[in-house]
């Protein structure tokens, strides 16, 4: 069975620090992606990262794909309270990239 | 530019009732998909579906459930005879036709409690 791992699963910081969190699973992804969900809300995608090594940067936010393409880390620099929210990531196998492997998500919560 | 659009939001049904969902894709959207998230968990596939096709219907119970999507108005995601079991917030995907890897775009999704 495939599983992604996501860690933490909570995790509350002040404004202005640093964060990463994790997704690992023991299975090779073509590619993997991350989710932002707010409560109430559906999961909006924010990355996409297909090649081993890959590292994207969105803003203060930054990707990285493992070598072996089985884990990610998303690093957010200077958290902000509008960075809170659910954070998901979902692998995808083969060429289909909605048969996805979702984490259960890291609740992120940045207080002012 | 309207984007996925799901109702309704909230459902509440008594078990043995039915529960239909509906989605509208987003405008030139000709694939739907359908997930499910358990709270504390993250969503789970269960049907994709082109305009009067299902595609892959590998993520979703043999019994009770059914879906589909008609040459005109929205994807319906049904469920007969519901019991507490299937309480989730249930959301639906789309994409263009075309790209196979094109981004999925969300709805907000609709939370069915069954009391």
């Amino acid at each position: 069975t495939q599983l992604l791992e996501q860690s933490p699963q909570f995790l509350s910081i002040q404004e202005g620090e640093n964060l990463t969190v994790y997704c690992n699973s023991s299975s090779v992804f073509s590619s993997l992606q991350w989710y932002r969900q707010e409560p109430g809300e559906g999961p909006v995608l924010l990355v996409t990262v297909v090649t081993g090594g890959e590292v994207k940067k969105l803003k203060r936010l930054t990707f990285q794909f493992g070598d072996a393409r089985k884990d990610s880390s998303l690093h957010i620099t200077a958290a902000q309270p509008g960075d809170t929210g659910l954070y998901l990531c979902a692998g995808a196998w083969g060429d289909s990239n909605y048969q996805l492997i979702w984490g259960a998500g890291t609740k992120l919560i940045i207080k002012p | 530019n309207a984007g996925v659009m799901q109702n309704p939001r909230h459902l509440v049904r008594r078990r043995g009732q039915e529960a239909r969902l509906r989605c509208s894709p987003m405008k030139g959207h000709s694939h739907v998909y359908w997930y499910r998230q358990l709270p504390e968990e993250g969503l789970k596939f269960m049907v994709y579906l082109q305009k009067e096709n299902i595609i892959d219907e590998s993520g979703m119970p043999k019994e009770r459930f059914s879906a589909e999507f008609p040459k005109e108005g929205p994807s319906i995601l049904r469920i007969q005879q519901v019991v507490r079991g299937d309480s989730a917030a249930y959301f639906c995907a789309s994409r263009e036709w075309g790209f196979a890897n094109s981004p999925l775009h969300f709805g907000n999704g609709t939370r069915l409690t069954v009391t």
